[in-house]
């Protein structure tokens, strides 16, 4: 089993809809949560990360982290074809010199049709 | 653009050669870590570098290795190539060490493709 599971989608949803992108995680030690974003053939880029459970918003999109659970989603509000990428969450432990290598998930493919 | 260059974008070669991948980080920033991304594995953790000290391994094959020089610039060194080491490298940098805080920014990756 790996240590994090991500739906590989690929998710197709209309212009506007709110979209929901999942992770769960075996790791009780993952304190530090991230999602990033992938555009076809570029490198992720970091969208957001918390280190708490609950929720944090930033513009359309809210991270949410349910720790008893070991379950992460992020949401996309009024979604746009912009966003049409590969989201993939992260997560890391704390080590003694601060914050252990981070593991991904496999990613989720959006695509958002206009 | 994250300030994170690697080159080649591009390498073709054959099984049993050996290539060189490198990457600069952002200025100022004296971490350097390795992915490499698969379409069966996904993004995986290889070998962080910082300030020129290897801090952490991955699951890295005995065939690969990587350094980073004093100018803050890294190589990654695969050797005895085989099909299944065809994927995509990516490179990260980040500020610090692995603080909590520390946001790695990732370049725009080597794809590597082994005949």
């Amino acid at each position: 089993q790996k240590e994090v599971e991500q739906d590989p989608g690929p998710l197709s949803v209309p212009e506007g809809a709110i979209v929901s992108l999942n992770c769960t995680y075996s790791n009780s030690a993952f304190q530090y949560f991230m999602w990033y974003r992938q555009y076809s053939r570029k490198g992720p880029e970091l969208l957001m990360y918390t280190y708490s459970s609950g929720n944090k918003e930033d513009g359309r999109f809210t991270a949410q982290v349910d720790k008893s659970s070991k379950y992460i989603s992020l949401f996309i509000r009024d979604s746009q074809p912009s966003d049409s990428a590969t989201y993939l969450c992260a997560m890391s432990a704390r080590s003694d010199t601060g914050r252990r290598a981070l593991t991904f998930g496999s990613g989720t493919r959006l695509q958002v049709q206009p | 653009d994250s300030g994170v260059t690697q080159t080649p974008k591009h390498l073709i070669t054959a099984t049993g050669q050996r290539v060189t991948l490198r990457c600069s980080p952002r200025s100022g920033d004296l971490s350097v870590y390795w992915y490499q991304q698969s379409l069966d594995q996904g993004l995986q953790f290889l070998i962080h570098y910082y300030n020129g000290e290897e801090r952490a391994k991955g699951n890295i094959l005995e065939r690969f290795s990587a350094q980073q020089f004093p100018d803050l610039h890294s190589e990654l060194n695969l050797s005895s190539l085989e099909l299944g080491d065809s994927a995509l490298y990516f490179c990260a940098s980040s500020e610090l060490q692995g603080a909590l805080t520390d946001t790695q920014y990732f370049g725009p990756g080597t794809r590597l493709t082994v005949l």
